[in-house]
């Protein structure tokens, strides 16, 4: 079955700099959610988004931005990065009222040097 | 306090044990329980999802859900060394919203 792509996988950035991830969710599938995962810990909700609208909000940095497109996939923005944004970002999706079924992407593992 | 917890082990056993994880939770309004499986480095995989008490099997896999004592857990039998992961629960949020509620995760090992 086909299953959340992210792109791209791996991802070095110096400080300061941008970075945009790409999320690709499963066909008939029209919300999107984002996490960011540090080492040891638990995935933590960033912002989710239904029809093109941002759904739900949580600890996303001001520094960072999000959109869906009207394909469904979603591109997360991140400027003047910064070392703490070093983590792995997880894409999920799930159709709508249904947050009880997220079904995550293999993420993307962003190192800022 | 965090709104979910769960032991994060490392927890061992040998091939073929059954292994029990658990979650306890103190949001009551929880509906939903939700049990993900981890590798290293990779994305979380749903392995089953519960609505409200009971249990739920799949395969080798029981999911139990007592919301009286706002405890969750997961049973494995025959576990298999493929099966070394590390196990969150996750609950989403009530009244609306899309945040899940993870634990922190209990890391397992199935040794040979």
């Amino acid at each position: 079955a086909a299953g959340v792509i992210q792109s791209p996988r791996h991802l070095i950035k110096e400080k300061r700099e941008t970075a945009t991830l790409k999320c690709y969710p499963i066909p008939r599938h029209d919300t999107v959610y984002w996490y960011q995962q540090g080492p040891g810990q638990d995935p933590q909700f960033l912002i989710s988004f239904y029809e093109k609208m941002q759904s739900d909000k949580g600890s996303i940095p001001d520094r960072f931005s999000a959109q869906q497109f009207s394909d469904y996939h979603s591109e997360l923005n991140m400027s003047s990065l910064e070392l703490g944004d070093s983590a792995l970002y997880f894409c999920a999706s799930s159709l709508r009222d249904s947050s009880y079924e997220q079904y995550f992407g293999p993420g993307t593992r962003l190192t800022v040097t | 306090q965090k709104e979910v917890e769960q032991d994060p082990g490392p927890l061992s056993v040998p091939e073929g044990a059954i292994v029990s994880l658990n979650c306890t939770y103190s949001n009551s309004a929880f509906q939903y329980f939700m049990w993900y499986r981890q590798y290293s480095r990779k994305g979380p995989e749903l392995l089953m999802y519960t609505y409200s008490s009971g249990n739920k099997e799949d395969g080798r896999f029981t999911a139990q859900v007592d919301k009286s004592s706002k405890y969750i857990s997961l049973f494995i039998r025959d576990s298999q060394p493929s099966d070394s992961a590390t196990y969150l629960c996750a609950m989403p949020p009530t009244g609306g919203g899309n945040k899940l509620t993870f634990g922190t995760g209990t890391q397992l090992k199935v040794e040979l």
